[in-house]
């Protein structure tokens, strides 16, 4: 069946450094990709997304790549922020479904320090 | 535009006893989706409606989980009795038919503590 696998957290950055966190997926076809943030006491929310091999998703400075070759989706962010703090999930949809439903990985708690 | 709405936000239980869960979607989405999040986990489905009807329940425990979705709008999901392992949050999401694009909008969840 679909699959996410997500780095394992928690992570810990200071503020303005490099983001990088990995998601690698398996699915039968060519699902799209989404990165998911639920920040404290707030609902889950679409961060960005792709739909092809090769596109690129972008939000908030978050930029993620859909890498067919490697099976990859991995979220980066050049300079984080304090506001940045939050779980981010990394998930797929199978495009050969009816609706939209989602598979997701188990999230990476992000702490950016001041 | 108003967002998923689900209630109540906290609900502490003991276990066998029951508890259901309310979701209202955004205006307009024909697909209803209840996912349960276990502390420290990802979202995982419970249920996905079209409409008023089941799309996929496979990963439901019907022995003790139940939902249905009256006239295509509202949803109820339903435990009971409850267990220890049945404390999670849950989530209840909409989409547009068939949106392709998998863009879910989530409530802000329904935490259940069963003691």
């Amino acid at each position: 069946g679909d699959s996410v696998t997500q780095m394992e957290g928690p992570v810990t950055l200071s503020e303005e450094a490099f983001l990088t966190i990995n998601c690698t997926y398996t699915a039968t076809g060519y699902p799209s990709l989404f990165w998911y943030v639920q920040y404290p006491g707030e609902g889950l929310q679409l961060l960005l997304k792709a739909t092809k091999a090769d596109d690129k998703g972008s939000n908030k400075g978050f930029e993620a790549t859909y890498r067919k070759e490697t099976t990859s989706f991995h979220l980066e962010k050049g300079s984080v922020q304090v506001s940045d703090s939050a779980v981010y999930f990394c998930a797929l949809s199978a495009r050969e479904t009816s609706g939209s439903r989602l598979t997701f990985g188990e999230g990476t708690q992000l702490t950016v320090n001041p | 535009e108003a967002g998923v709405a689900q209630s109540p936000r906290y609900k502490i239980i003991e276990k066998r006893q029951s508890v259901a869960f309310w979701c209202n979607p955004i205006s307009g989405h024909a697909t209803l989706y209840w996912y349960q999040q276990i502390l420290g986990q990802g979202p995982k489905l419970l249920i996905q409606f079209q409409n008023n009807g089941v799309v996929d329940d496979s990963q439901l425990p019907k022995d003790r989980f139940s939902a249905e979705r009256l006239k295509g709008v509202d949803s109820t999901l339903k435990i009971q009795p409850a267990k220890l392992e049945d404390s999670a949050v849950y989530l209840c999401a909409s989409s547009l038919v068939n949106g392709g694009t998998g863009e879910l909008f989530f409530g802000e969840g329904s935490r259940l503590t069963v003691l």
